[in-house]
């Protein structure tokens, strides 16, 4: 079983669409939560980081449920420059991070 | 301010050569990570510098994968003699030192990595 999972998709949405993905982790003790966005042959970049109590940046609210070992992320109002893959990144402890293999999202006109 | 380079951005070999790419940190940034995607995986942990120290290099493959730090500043990777499951994009990422807490890793636009 992969550290972390996530569903590779893809996503196609159209415009306007709110999209949600998930992502699943095995280690219990990980303390550290975030998405990470990468564009085609580009590298990553932080999207934002996830916290117990859920946060919510613009159109982008990150959730954890510590119980399940699941985090999630939620798009509202997609725009075409939100097409790009989102990975789950879980940092297990010390400064070790573990990347899920990433879910890809289009969001079309 | 210049983010986190890397240099060669692409480099193709044969099987048995040695290849050295090499990163930059942003300045100032005391950790310095590699990373390496193999294509149709997920990125993978190689290891972790704090300035010139090694702090976790669990995730490198096997002793013909070499990291050094000298001084601190800008790292390389070698890899000798190379492999064709090797070829990858090798990323490298910095972030500040702060304590034991989790600092947002800045990544380098990575080295894609072919081996014939």
């Amino acid at each position: 079983r992969k550290e972390v999972e996530q569903d590779p998709g893809p996503f196609n949405v159209p415009e306007g669409a709110t999209v949600a993905f998930n992502c699943t982790y095995s280690n219990s003790a990980s303390q550290s939560f975030f998405w990470y966005r990468q564009d085609c042959r580009k590298e990553p970049k932080l999207l934002m980081s996830v916290y117990s109590s859920g946060n919510e940046d613009g159109r982008f609210t990150a959730q954890l449920n510590r119980a399940s070992q699941y985090i999630s992320l939620l798009i509202r109002d997609s725009k075409l420059s939100d097409s790009a893959t989102y990975l789950c990144v879980v940092n297990a402890g010390g400064f070790k991070t573990i990347f899920g293999a990433g879910t890809r999202l289009f969001v079309k006109a | 301010e210049a983010g986190v380079t890397q240099f060669p951005s692409h480099s193709v070999i044969e099987k048995g050569q040695t290849v050295t790419l090499r990163c930059d940190p942003i300045s100032g940034h005391d950790n310095l990570y590699w990373y390496r995607r193999v294509m149709g995986k997920e990125i993978k942990f190689l290891l972790h510098f704090v300035k010139e120290s090694k702090q976790d290099e669990s995730g490198m493959p096997n002793n013909r994968f070499l990291a050094e730090r000298t001084g601190g500043t800008y790292s390389t990777l070698k890899v000798q003699p190379a492999e064709l499951e090797d070829s990858g994009v090798y990323f490298c990422a910095s972030s500040q030192l702060q304590g034991k807490s989790y600092n947002e890793q800045f990544f380098g636009p990575g080295t894609r990595l072919t081996v014939l």
